[in-house]
């Protein structure tokens, strides 16, 4: 059974502060995917890597795939409170089926 | 377009009872799945579905049942309800890389 590993389970940051959250394997995948879900709604793709060592920017998120493809990270310049939410990362097998990690909980208070 | 919608949003069952949680997409993906979302353990997949008419077990199959007859639909059928069912069901269904989810249903089993 592939496990996903995510840290922390709880960050509680000030406004406009940087953070990383983790998300960690022993087991390699395909690919990774980062969503974000906010209370009372289902997850939402942030985005998707699938190349060792790859990294990919959305505005003020940085995401980075392990070289290994066993990890990754999720890194938030200048936290705004609309960051607020779960962040779960998913991995695939080289099929359509995904493992979820429990998810890092971000609270960015204003 | 609607995306992937769930009903119910909300459920309270007594212990043995029977119900259907519905899904539907109305973007003509083939690949549909069911989750669910306890704290602290991620999304867990029930079952899934590569198209009309076959479906496949996923991580925690027991005590849930699926059927596919057409694309849009994916319903999941808990046979006799057990207070450790109580959760958040999520359906998802898979546009190339991304998984498109539902905003869930939170069901209660007393």
């Amino acid at each position: 059974t592939q496990l996903l590993e995510q840290s922390p389970q709880f960050l509680s940051i000030q406004e406009g502060e940087n953070l990383t959250v983790y998300c960690n394997s022993s087991s390699v995948f395909s690919s990774l995917q980062w969503y974000r879900q906010e209370p009372g709604e289902g997850p939402v793709l942030l985005v998707t890597v699938v190349t060792g060592g790859e990294v990919k920017k959305l505005k003020r998120l940085t995401f980075q795939f392990g070289d290994a493809r066993k990890d990754s990270s999720l890194h938030i310049t200048a936290a705004q409170p609309g960051d607020t939410g779960l962040y779960l990362c998913a991995g695939a097998n080289y099929g359509q089926n995904f493992v979820f990690g429990p998810g890092t909980r971000l609270s960015v208070l204003p | 377009n609607a995306g992937v919608t769930q009903t119910p949003k909300f459920q309270v069952l007594k212990t043995g009872q029977s119900m259907t949680l519905q899904c539907a997409q109305d973007m003509n993906h083939e690949y549909m799945s069911w989750y669910r979302q306890d704290p602290g353990m991620g999304l867990r997949l029930i079952h899934y579905s590569v198209g009309a008419g076959i479906t496949d077990q996923g991580e925690v199959p027991n005590g849930y049942n699926v059927s596919r007859s057409t694309t849009e639909d994916f319903p999941l059928r808990l046979l006799s309800a057990a207070p450790s069912q109580t959760s958040v069901y999520f359906c998802a269904s898979l546009g190339g890389a991304e998984q498109y989810f539902g905003p869930g249903t939170r069901l209660t089993v007393t």
